[in-house]
């Protein structure tokens, strides 16, 4: 099983709207990563979640907060948002971060593709 | 820094063999993966790569030449459903090991 899942699929929400994205993984993962995806565009790595704690963020505005409650959990918590944040957003995990060989392969969630009105 | 190019849009016929090159520059190369994404759904892992040579696997095959800074995913038997777009993503040890993503191959498959 490798599957990983996000919530909502889709997501509409105006600028000044508090929402937060999901991601569930039960592979027993120990990294979890936020990707952001702008169309025809390829994944953007936004953070980097090693055994529960940040280990990249890569100079994300603070919009952008993200969460891991556990292992199997990763939230995105989404605060005044500009239009051009509408993207489609990509949760992975991977049964390790920052190793090396096959285990290293980061498996995708489905995305929640989000519009800023 | 890394650069990774990818040919924008190919197009290849039913049944045929298609190959989607890649190539890499970067200074702590640490494997190659290739991922498929169809319109609006994620990215699947289709292969990985970190020694020189041919993986096969099915009717999907990648090669990597790490002197060269190249690699290829050629598909064989095309079907309608292969079309999608094609990700090649280097992995890089003096980024801590995260991947960088290629622009993406689009390919459309025609009958």
């Amino acid at each position: 099983d490798t599957e990983v899942t996000q919530t909502p699929k889709h997501l509409v929400m105006g600028m000044t709207n508090k929402k937060s994205l999901k991601c569930e993984q039960h592979m027993g993962h120990r990294a979890m990563y936020w990707y952001k995806q702008k169309a025809k565009k390829p994944p953007e790595l936004m953070f980097v979640y090693s055994y529960e704690k940040l280990s990249i963020n890569e100079s994300v505005p603070s919009r952008f907060s993200p969460e891991c409650p556990n292992s199997s959990l990763l939230n995105l918590h989404l605060h005044a948002l500009q239009p051009e944040d509408s993207a489609l957003y990509l949760c992975a995990s991977s049964q390790y971060s920052g190793g090396e060989g096959k285990q290293e392969t980061q498996y995708f969630g489905p995305g929640t593709r989000l519009l800023v009105l | 820094g890394q650069n990774i190019d990818q040919p924008t849009e190919m197009t290849a016929t039913e049944g045929a063999i298609v190959q989607i090159n890649c190539t890499y520059q970067t200074s702590g190369f640490n494997g190659l993966f290739w991922y498929q994404q169809h319109a609006g759904e994620a990215p699947t892992f289709l292969s990985y790569n970190v020694l020189d040579g041919l993986e096969e696997k099915g009717r999907f095959s990648s090669f990597l030449s790490r002197s060269k800074g190249y690699s290829y995913l050629l598909l064989k038997e095309l079907q309608m459903k292969d079309s999608a777009s094609y990700l090649c993503a280097v992995r890089n040890n003096n980024a801590g090991n995260m991947l960088t993503f290629g622009g993406g191959t689009r390919l459309m498959v025609k009958p």
